[in-house]
């Protein structure tokens, strides 16, 4: 069974820099998996990121950026502001089982 | 503007059946892919199923592979989701998500979402 890993929870300063990774159990993460990132604040709708490993979509701050790093998926927010404490997710896709999977998400704590 | 809109959700016995719509607008339907995604109570979030614009091919998760089906009416521009044989597991938030890029893997819109809860 095939398992996206991501760091169950970050904290970070305001003003500085983080990155969250997004790993496959099936081995490398490439452009290929099409990676997403989604932001989730308490009570909210998912919002949407990146799409495709670093593209953003109109409304992402300019402050997230997405790329892969070391075999991961990663996104990462310089610059961080008290907003972006939420939880956010990647989404992968698996064209051979033509499949979606999530990882587990990321708490990510502005302190 | 662009805007999903789910509707269906409720409280169902195990093993009962029911129906998610979701009706899009502000955009052409007919032209994306479309996802359903759930998020159980507390927990994250969870992919389900996939349609192609035209309804040719469809791909599920395996949790709910042979008990759920996911269709389409491009005329209504709307999304359903039929869910059969359903288990205390599948209590989530119900979202569609429209599917744009290639091969709709980039999910940008989503609707507010569906509540479905199983129990007796």
């Amino acid at each position: 069974q095939t398992v996206v890993t991501q760091e169950p929870s970050l904290t970070v300063s305001p003003g500085g820099t983080v990155t969250l990774t997004c790993a496959s159990s099936t081995g490398a993460v490439t452009s290929g998996y099409y990676p997403n990132w989604f932001q989730q604040k308490p009570g909210q709708t998912p919002r949407a990121l990146i799409y495709s490993t670093s593209n953003k979509h109109s409304w992402t701050p300019a402050r997230f950026s997405g790329s892969l790093l070391g075999g991961k998926a990663a996104l990462t927010l310089s610059g961080v502001q008290p907003e972006d404490e939420a939880e956010y997710y990647c989404l992968l896709y698996y064209g051979g089982a033509q499949n979606w999977l999530f990882g587990g998400g990321t708490k990510l704590t502005v302190l | 503007q662009v805007q999903l809109v789910e509707s269906g959700g409720g409280v169902v016995q195990p093993g009962r059946s029911l129906r998610l719509s979701c009706a899009a607008s502000g955009f052409t339907f007919s032209n994306y892919g479309m996802h359903w995604v759930r998020q159980a109570p507390g927990k994250g979030l969870e992919w389900v199923a996939i349609i192609w614009y035209d309804g040719s091919n469809k791909y599920y998760a395996d949790s709910v592979k042979g008990r759920f089906t996911i269709s389409r009416d491009n005329s209504k521009n709307t999304l359903y989701l039929q869910m059969n044989s359903l288990r205390a597991e599948d209590t989530a938030a119900y979202y569609c998500a429209r599917g744009t890029a290639e091969r709709a893997t980039a999910l940008d819109v989503w609707g507010q979402g569906t509540t479905v809860t199983v129990s007796s």
